[in-house]
């Protein structure tokens, strides 16, 4: 299994809304992370879990919450999103090598009304 | 703050002919570079990395890494229009903060 699955693929929520976005891989990958990307801009580093611990929050607002229950999976918990919020939030996985590239998933599509 | 740069573009290339993307960073730490393309509303594919200085070819693709100048590119031969995407160029950090930062990306659009 050479791939990096999200769900959900769309994502509409309203500002007083409580959802999550979900990621899973299975490729043995110690390093998982979570990327926000607006439209015609480059993917920004969010959070970044190395053997299932927190090592990297690039100063993130606290409605978003990460959760690493365990190798496979991270979540990234929503609440009280704004609309500036909406954007493509892409997870990502690798081995943490030099030369290990992140895989990415498909990606949520997110939108706050 | 740590800066990846790469022109936005967009560059026009004719089919068949080869697209010269190219990149600069400014963390002397970084200890290697990825291209990766990024069809619009999709996910970044990685294409290749390259960390030693010097030319990496991968089928049609070349990579070179100059870290003296700090200046990566990647060379696309025989470009075909599927090739037509944004292409993004990542550092990777070193150990102190391993993880990609990304430039804005350059769209290529390859003209049939």
């Amino acid at each position: 299994d050479t791939e990096v699955t999200q769900t959900p693929k769309h994502l509409v929520m309203g500002m007083t809304n409580k959802k999550s976005l979900k990621c899973e891989q299975h490729m043995g990958h110690r390093a998982m992370y979570w990327y926000k990307q607006k439209a015609k801009k480059p993917p920004e580093l969010m959070f970044v879990y190395s053997y299932e611990k927190l090592s990297i929050n690039e100063s993130v607002p606290s409605r978003f919450s990460p959760e690493c229950p365990n190798s496979s999976l991270l979540n990234l918990h929503l609440h009280a999103l704004q609309p500036e919020d909406s954007a493509l939030y892409l997870c990502a996985s690798s081995s943490e090598g030099l030369t290990d590239g992140y895989t990415f998933g498909s990606g949520t599509r997110l939108t706050v009304v | 703050q740590k800066e990846v740069e790469q022109n936005s573009g967009p560059l026009s290339v004719p089919e068949g002919a080869i697209a010269s993307l190219n990149c600069t960073y400014s963390d002397r730490g970084s200890q290697s570079f990825f291209w990766y393309r990024q069809y619009s509303g999709k996910s970044p594919e990685l294409i290749m990395f390259i960390y030693s200085n010097g030319d990496k070819e991968d089928g049609r693709f070349t990579a070179q890494l100059n870290k003296a100048s700090q200046y990566v590119s990647l060379l696309i031969r025989d470009s075909q229009p599927s090739d037509s995407a944004t292409y993004l160029c990542a550092a990777l950090g070193d150990t102190g903060r391993r993880a990609l930062t990304f430039g804005s990306g350059t769209r290529l659009q390859v003209q049939p």
